[in-house]
């Protein structure tokens, strides 16, 4: 168990919805990740948050957004959902220190979305 | 932009034995990270090892050691006394900095199936 959790496991809903995903971070890391798993696209980086803040931002869509709450935890809202947005999607988090070699991203069980 | 290259989609190893699987990439940093995390058929993304571009020792965690060659950007896993338990995907993974200021780039991965 790697500290990080993800709500809901599964998700099913049809084209043209909205959809949104769950993370809570390890406690005290400050930073998390989302990433998507599909089969033609593997693994990939949508977005970083860290400290509520926007940090990074990697293939996400303008469909789908993301936030940081001051608690840490974050959601991922993804909407107009197409059949392409059928995935499984990852939180990670990690506590940046002052010496970031220390440190590494942790997963969560992630949610899988199927979409109709 | 950082590219993970994984050539073998499919590996194979007798229980016991050792297995080693490859990695490649591609960046014009001096100063990065590279990782193996295993996905087991639960889907979960676990940390194998890492290795820090500066240090010159590979990396070893228990039964998992890399072959880390900067010069050539290869970065193997091998895997010794090999269990069933070990049957998964592997990706090979890159990041700029400690893993906690920075993306992961992923491979596509290798499916290992340990044979009893």
């Amino acid at each position: 168990d790697s500290g990080v959790t993800q709500t809901p496991k599964h998700l099913i809903t049809a084209t043209g919805q909205r959809v949104t995903l769950r993370c809570s971070p390890r406690s005290g890391d400050l930073s998390v990740y989302w990433y998507q798993q599909s089969l033609d696209q593997g693994l990939q980086f949508l977005i970083q948050y860290y400290n509520g803040e926007e940090r990074a931002k990697g293939n996400i869509l303008e469909r789908f957004s993301a936030q940081q709450f001051p608690d840490l935890h974050s959601e991922l809202n993804l909407s107009s959902l197409e059949l392409g947005d059928s995935a499984l999607y990852f939180c990670a988090s990690s506590n940046p220190s002052r010496d970031s070699r220390l440190d590494t991203q942790y997963f969560g069980p992630g949610t899988r979305l199927t979409v109709l | 932009a950082q590219t993970v290259t994984q050539s073998q989609p499919e590996m194979s190893v007798q229980e016991a034995e050792t297995v080693t699987l490859s990695c490649t990439y591609d960046t014009s940093e001096s100063d990065y990270y590279l990782f193996w995390y295993k996905q087991p058929p639960s889907r979960q993304m676990i940390l194998v090892i890492r290795q820090e571009a500066y240090k010159q020792q590979n990396a070893t965690e228990n039964r998992f050691s890399v072959n880390f060659q900067k010069a050539a950007k290869s970065f193997s896993l091998k895997i010794s006394d090999s269990q069933l338990g070990d049957a998964a995907m592997y990706f090979c993974a890159y990041s700029n900095y400690g893993g906690s200021q920075g993306n992961l780039i992923f491979g596509k991965g290798t499916k290992l199936s340990v044979k009893p």
